[in-house]
């Protein structure tokens, strides 16, 4: 079935550090690609999305973009702010998951941004 | 974009007694609705999906008599936990999907159980 594998946290940086979080995924067809992020006590809010192989996502400084060959969707932002602080998942939709819009998510990473 | 509200947002209760949590979508209407548990420093575990007048298609796993899913109406899903233990405390999440397929997330329950 599809999964998602990403990159094992804490990140802990600096304020305006570089930030990358891995992610790779396994999916039949071609999936939909999310990157979601939670504040502290909240639920889930989507950050960027990108629906087909080479589109770009981004929001809010952050980008993302779909690589086919790599089967990656990696996570960057070029200068990290505390207000950052959160946990990225990032997640597929795919056919094979049971429905077009099921998600599957990675693990989660805690990014941890510090003054 | 769309708002999906829980409620409560946290709840205690005692073990062996049984707590509902709502799920509504506020201004869409939510063909289907899903239900996620979020374990410390884990990601999401699907639960079940809903869709508006079916039962609920549970995961691998998770106990269907244990877990009772409604969705009533297409702005409104409950998740009962029956008989609840120490062992089903968690953080639970609902997300409501439109016809347009994108998930909006509700701002989870934290239930513990005593």
């Amino acid at each position: 079935g599809d999964s998602v594998t990403q990159m094992e946290g804490p990140v802990t940086l600096s304020e305006e550090a570089f930030l990358t979080i891995n992610c790779t995924y396994t999916a039949t067809g071609y999936p939909s690609l999310f990157w979601y992020v939670q504040y502290p006590g909240e639920g889930l809010q989507l950050l960027l999305k990108a629906t087909k192989a080479d589109d770009k996502g981004s929001n809010k400084g952050f980008e993302a973009t779909y690589r086919k060959e790599t089967t990656s969707f990696h996570l960057e932002k070029g200068s990290v702010q505390v207000s950052d602080s959160a946990v990225y998942f990032c997640a597929l939709t795919g056919i094979s998951s049971g429905s077009a819009r099921q998600l599957t998510f990675g693990s989660g990473t805690q990014l941890t941004v510090l003054p | 974009g769309a708002v999906v509200s829980q409620h409560p947002s946290r709840v205690i209760c005692k073990s062996g007694t049984s707590v509902k949590i709502e799920c509504r979508s506020l201004d869409f209407q939510a063909t289907t609705m899903f239900w996620y548990r979020q374990f410390p420093k884990k990601s999401l575990m699907l639960m079940a999906t809903s869709n508006e007048g079916s039962k609920a298609t549970y995961e691998q796993g998770v106990e269907k008599d244990k877990f009772l899913i409604n969705h009533a109406s297409l702005t409104l899903s409950t998740l009962t936990v029956t008989s609840a233990h120490p062992e089903d405390s968690s953080f639970y999440i609902c997300s409501a999907s439109s016809q347009y397929n994108e998930q909006f997330f509700g701002p989870g329950t934290r239930l513990t159980v005593l």
